[in-house]
């Protein structure tokens, strides 16, 4: 069955640092991925998505993420955090037809100046 | 260009009343969908459609009904409301050719 596995609930970040959120699945087939970010009292925005071809894609607002197959992992970056950046992060896993997509339980960024 | 819209933004539900929560979009979508969001679950596919006319079950449809008679609109319904269906609820819709979903803002329903 799908699924995606956010293994952190919550992360903290100096304005300026670095950030990488982690992402794996569980997919039967070639996954499509995809990356939304939350803000408070806000509906989804996409931040990237991955099909196939380069496995590093980059995403809006510096975003990019990482596709490992080999540790079914596609993991998030950016090189410096941004305080506009303090926000919850979804993974999420589409299926080959495209009619349903799993997502993970998120992980909630906050960042202190 | 509104994009995807939802009403209303909350709402407190009695046990046992009933309700719709609208969903539109403008966007010409093929496809939309209706998810539940609830603290520290990550969001689960409540029903989808393909197009007017067709829907279809996600992981957890009981308790919810849908219909899609335009491409526009795709009302959820809730016909017994119970305390397990507290949530924010969200809509979403794609086109045909891409995979991004667009979300509206959000219901945040309560059942008391």
């Amino acid at each position: 069955a799908q699924s995606v596995t956010q293994p952190d609930i919550h992360i903290t970040v100096s304005e300026g640092a670095s950030l990488e959120l982690r992402c794996n699945y569980s997919y039967g087939a070639t996954p499509y991925l995809f990356w939304y970010v939350q803000s408070p009292g806000q509906g989804l925005q996409l931040l990237l998505k991955y099909f196939s071809g380069d496995t590093l894609v980059q995403g809006i607002k510096g975003f990019e993420a990482e596709f490992k197959r080999s540790q079914s992992s596609f993991n998030l970056r950016k090189p410096s955090v941004h305080w506009s950046d303090a926000a919850e992060y979804f993974c999420a896993v589409g299926s080959n037809t495209g009619n349903q997509f799993y997502f993970g339980t998120g992980t909630s960024l906050t960042v202190i100046p | 260009n509104a994009g995807v819209t939802q009403t209303p933004k909350f709402r407190i539900l009695k046990i046992g009343q009933s309700m719709t929560l609208q969903c539109a979009q403008d966007m010409n979508h093929n496809y939309m969908y209706w998810y539940r969001q609830d603290p520290g679950m990550g969001l689960k596919l409540i029903y989808y459609s393909v197009g007017a006319g067709i829907t279809d079950k996600g992981e957890v449809p009981n308790g919810y009904n849908v219909s899609r008679s335009t491409t526009e609109d795709f009302p959820l319904r809730l016909e017994l409301a119970a305390p397990s269906q507290t949530s924010v609820y969200f809509c979403a819709s794609r086109t045909l050719y891409s995979d991004t979903q667009y979300f509206g803002p959000g219901t945040r329903l309560t059942v008391l």
